[in-house]
């Protein structure tokens, strides 16, 4: 398996313009994250999916952010419009979906977006 | 709330033993986890611990769990330069079937030649 795989690895944009990140998680996973990274507030959890329905979207910061997951072999992250805070490495990943065990998570290697 | 916290930075001379020490306040977390971030890469795991062990080993590395005191830590043993990166604390949050982890600051480990 190519893993969680992630597109685009950088993206430059200016302020205003709708920016859209990607994740193809690794099949038969049937859980998806998307997290942030940023030097001030770490690493924290936007929003997850299982089995292509979003469970908790409680840390998506503004209604400028929205994802989608329209099949299980693919998901979106939209921020129109950017803004420079907006400047982070996102972070897709994936898990199985047993219901006990730990939960082990495949991270993608990132989309590092800067907007100017 | 859910919290995880971690020093954020941690020097040590190869050939040395490194501890990267956690907090959390989920009492209910069942795994306990830590992940390792090389530049420009994702997080990967390392290794995770489930709440009623008090000690993991694999290899070079000792996993510490004081549940009372809520406590958990990464011990490296013959620390290499390879082993400079970032590393993460991660328990499940609200218990492990929720699917979602939540993550600490990150501890960056700087090795020394």
């Amino acid at each position: 398996d190519a893993g969680v795989i992630q597109s685009p690895r950088h993206e430059v944009t200016e302020m205003g313009q709708e920016v859209t990140l990607r994740c193809k998680p690794i099949s038969g996973h049937d859980y998806l994250f998307w997290y942030r990274q940023t030097m001030m507030r770490g690493l924290e959890l936007l929003i997850y999916f299982n089995n292509n329905v979003p469970i908790d979207d409680s840390g998506m910061p503004e209604d400028r952010f929205s994802a989608k997951m329209p099949n299980a072999s693919f998901s979106t992250l939209k921020i129109q419009p950017s803004e420079p805070r907006d400047s982070a490495v996102y972070f897709c990943a994936s898990r199985p979906g047993q219901r006990s065990g730990a939960n082990v998570l495949t991270f993608g290697a990132g989309s590092r977006l800067t907007v100017l | 709330g859910e919290d995880v916290e971690q020093s954020l930075f941690l020097s040590v001379r190869e050939g040395d033993s490194s501890v990267i020490n956690c907090t959390y306040t989920d009492s209910s977390s069942t795994y306990l986890y830590w992940y390792k971030q090389e530049p420009g890469a994702g997080l990967q795991l390392l290794t995770y611990i489930f709440s009623n062990m008090d000690m993991k080993q694999d290899q070079r590395l000792t996993v510490l769990l004081n549940k009372k005191d809520k406590h958990l830590s990464l011990r490296i043993a013959d620390t290499q330069t390879g082993d400079s990166a970032i590393y993460f604390c991660a328990e499940s949050g609200l218990g492990s079937n929720t699917g979602k982890l939540i993550f600490g600051q990150g501890t960056t480990l700087q090795v020394k030649p």
